[in-house]
């Protein structure tokens, strides 16, 4: 069975500064793929990023990027220029779809992200 | 807006009862997804439906079901509620691209909070 491994519970970043979010998963499949989500205090689940297991790039979305190291099973976002608007639970989470229909997210436990002024 | 609407946004119900959680994917999409969020399982996928039929079953309670109807809407029906079962219910959708490439991201709905007293 897949797990996915979020081991910061909790970090924090000044305003306009870089930081990064660690993940790590657990599987024996070759196709799958990698997603970000964050969660706002509004609780509202919003997709960041996501990356394709047999892409070798990273993928990049504005001020949000991937590290994806395939061979280590580490999947980390990094995000740049931090605002006050990135406050939110971030959660990794891990899918290997089957049959052209999808498939079930598997959520690490989540990254309490604090932006300070 | 991600264009999954879920209804209603909050509930409040006592122990035994039963209730009817209504979601709508994105125009197009025909993968519905059910996950359970709560502080002590985190995020949980439940079930997934694929245009009307189950695809997958992650823990869901036998006291849990769902169904997809032929216009693509979803309900998941929570029966003999227990304590334990108060969460933030989440439907997600997916689905093919008008020119017919499988996308993976899941979409999220506002959720529903249920409360069981």
């Amino acid at each position: 069975a897949q797990t996915v491994t979020q081991s910061q519970p909790e970090m924090s970043v000044q305003e306009a500064e870089t930081v990064t979010l660690s993940c790590t998963y657990d599987t024996s499949e070759n196709n799958y793929y990698l997603f970000w989500y964050k969660q706002p205090p509004s609780r509202q689940m919003i997709l960041v990023i996501r990356q394709e297991a047999y892409k070798q790039q990273n993928a990049t979305e504005n001020r949000f990027s991937v590290n994806f190291q395939k061979a280590a099973k580490s999947f980390s976002l990094k995000i740049s220029d931090s605002q006050l608007g990135d406050t939110a639970m971030y959660f990794c989470a891990f899918m290997k779809p089957y049959a052209n229909q999808g498939g079930k997210l598997i959520f690490g436990q989540g990254t309490e992200l604090s932006v300070k002024p | 807006d991600s264009g999954v609407t879920q209804t209603p946004k909050h509930l409040i119900t006592a122990t035994g009862q039963r209730v009817t959680l209504r979601c709508s994917p994105r125009s197009g999409d025909l993968s519905v997804y059910w996950y359970q969020q709560s502080l002590d399982q985190g995020l949980q996928f439940l079930i997934q439906y694929y245009n009307g039929e189950e695809r997958a079953k992650g823990n869901i309670l036998e006291r849990f079901s769902a169904q997809q109807f032929p216009d693509l809407h979803s309900e998941l029906n929570l029966s003999s509620l227990e304590l334990g079962d108060s969460a933030l219910y989440f439907c997600a959708s997916s689905g093919p691209t008008s020119g017919g490439a499988t996308r993976y991201e899941q979409y999220f709905g506002p959720g529903t909070r249920l409360t069981v007293t």
